[in-house]
């Protein structure tokens, strides 16, 4: 079984300061953990992905997320948030012989001028 | 063109039509897949296909069925809509090379509404 919980349904921030949300995760297997965003009236991207090599996982649009078994996070930051980056943002773990994807409920995240 | 498309984009119809949502790709990936999105809850899987011959159950199938035409084509029916069946419709596809690690490639989605 897995799970994925987002901290936060929504997160704000102002242009040009950092930008964090928050995943944690649940699963019997060696997970792989994605994140996608959702831009209004789109499908989903892939902004980036883990699949147990680096821990660090760089992504698109300066995006990146870390991964910590520890705490069974995998947490998605940003230096510097753009206008642009206002979007939903899915955590989501794949894992088992299914390849099923289990998605997070989504942050909301606005970017504040 | 895109790689996964979906018709129609938007569809309004009313409770008890019969509904079919049909996704193409050309990305020659075997397994497909349709979810539904709700506020606040995500995406969730429907149904699943790894080919042709193979059609697997998702977390909520109740109420939908599908049909895998082939390789490249995989639709979704609802035989009796209810106005509860109204969400986004995603259609996505993943490429068994890279083991149950693959990752997913999504199509734009399906507005549904049930009068």
């Amino acid at each position: 079984a897995q799970s994925v919980t987002q901290l936060d349904s929504h997160v704000s921030v102002s242009e040009g300061t950092p930008v964090l949300l928050r995943c944690n995760y649940s699963s019997s297997y060696s997970p792989s953990l994605f994140w996608y965003v959702q831009h209004p009236n789109k499908g989903l991207q892939l902004l980036l992905k883990y699949t147990s090599a680096a821990t660090l996982v760089k992504g698109i649009n300066g995006f990146e997320a870390e991964f910590k078994k520890s705490e069974t996070s995998f947490h998605l930051t940003k230096p510097s948030a753009h206008m642009s980056d206002a979007a939903e943002y899915f955590c989501v773990v794949s894992g088992g012989s299914a390849r099923q994807l289990t998605f997070g409920s989504g942050t909301q995240l606005t970017v504040l001028p | 063109d895109a790689d996964v498309t979906q018709t129609p984009r938007n569809r309004i119809t009313k409770t008890g039509k019969r509904i079919m949502l049909e996704c193409s790709q050309t990305k020659g990936h075997d397994r497909m897949y349709w979810y539904r999105q709700d506020p606040g809850l995500g995406l969730r899987l429907i149904y699943y296909s790894f080919d042709v011959k193979d059609i697997n159950k998702g977390e909520i199938s109740d109420g939908y069925s599908v049909s895998r035409q082939a390789q490249a084509k995989f639709s979704l029916s609802l035989e009796s809509a209810i106005p509860n069946q109204t969400a986004l419709y995603f259609c996505a596809t993943s490429d068994p090379a890279g083991g149950f690690r693959d990752t997913q490639y999504f199509g734009p989605g399906t507005r549904l509404t049930v009068l």
